[in-house]
């Protein structure tokens, strides 16, 4: 099995709405990615979890926040957003956190209104 | 500064030719090179990933070839099909060390298919 999965597909919310991303892989990596992906833009990094631990935060807002429950789910609870935040959020895992290679799921697509 | 600069910027070919995209690399020290393939809405598909040693790798009806002296990558498509109308991101790792989770993205070539 080499699928990132990701839920929902699509996601739309309120400014004052609290929701989850969530992603899940069954291929025994131990990092796993958040990314931003605006329209025509490449993927910008968020976090990194490596060993269920928060490795990287590249400086985003506190209105994103991670959690990786075990070694196979981590998820993206936002809170008060904002229109800009609309885009793909984009989950990769990898064997390690330098690994060659990093799947990517599906995507979810989220709109702030 | 790590930069991948990918051309055309967008392409348009009709059914059933072919086509080569260009990907020019600054990352070093250099780890490898993927090619991906994105469609709207839809998180990224890996179509090859070359290391510094190879110049050249296939994938179907996907071509790549990687130069590492002069940094740079291209990716040919035989015989196109409307499937084929996505992005295509050129994503350069570097090499392992504290920073080798940082992949480099170029800002894609947008490949329109028609018939």
């Amino acid at each position: 099995d080499t699928e990132v999965t990701q839920t929902p597909k699509h996601l739309v919310m309120g400014m004052t709405n609290k929701k989850s991303l969530k992603c899940e892989q069954h291929m025994g990596h131990r990092a796993m990615y958040w990314y931003k992906q605006k329209a025509k833009k490449p993927p910008e990094l968020m976090f990194v979890y490596s060993y269920e631990k928060l490795s990287i935060n590249e400086s985003v807002p506190s209105r994103f926040s991670p959690e990786c429950p075990n070694s196979s789910l981590l998820n993206l609870h936002l809170h008060a957003l904002q229109p800009e935040d609309s885009a793909l959020y984009l989950c990769a895992s990898s064997s390690g956190q330098g690994a060659k290679t990093q799947y990517f799921g599906p995507g979810t697509r989220l709109l702030v209104l | 500064k790590n930069q991948v600069e990918q051309s055309p910027q967008s392409l348009i070919i009709l059914e059933g030719k072919n086509c080569t995209l260009q990907c020019n690399y600054t990352v070093s020290p250099f780890s490898n090179l993927r090619w991906y393939k994105q469609d709207t809405g839809r998180g990224p598909v890996s179509l090859t990933i070359m290391t510094f040693s190879e110049n050249t790798k296939s994938n179907g009806r996907y071509t790549a070839t990687l130069d590492a002296d002069t940094k740079q990558s291209s990716l040919h498509i035989t015989a196109s099909q409307l499937s084929d109308s996505a992005s295509y991101i050129c994503v350069v790792r570097p090499n392992s060390g504290a920073g080798s989770y940082q992949l480099t993205f170029g800002k894609g070539t947008k490949l329109s298919v028609i018939p």
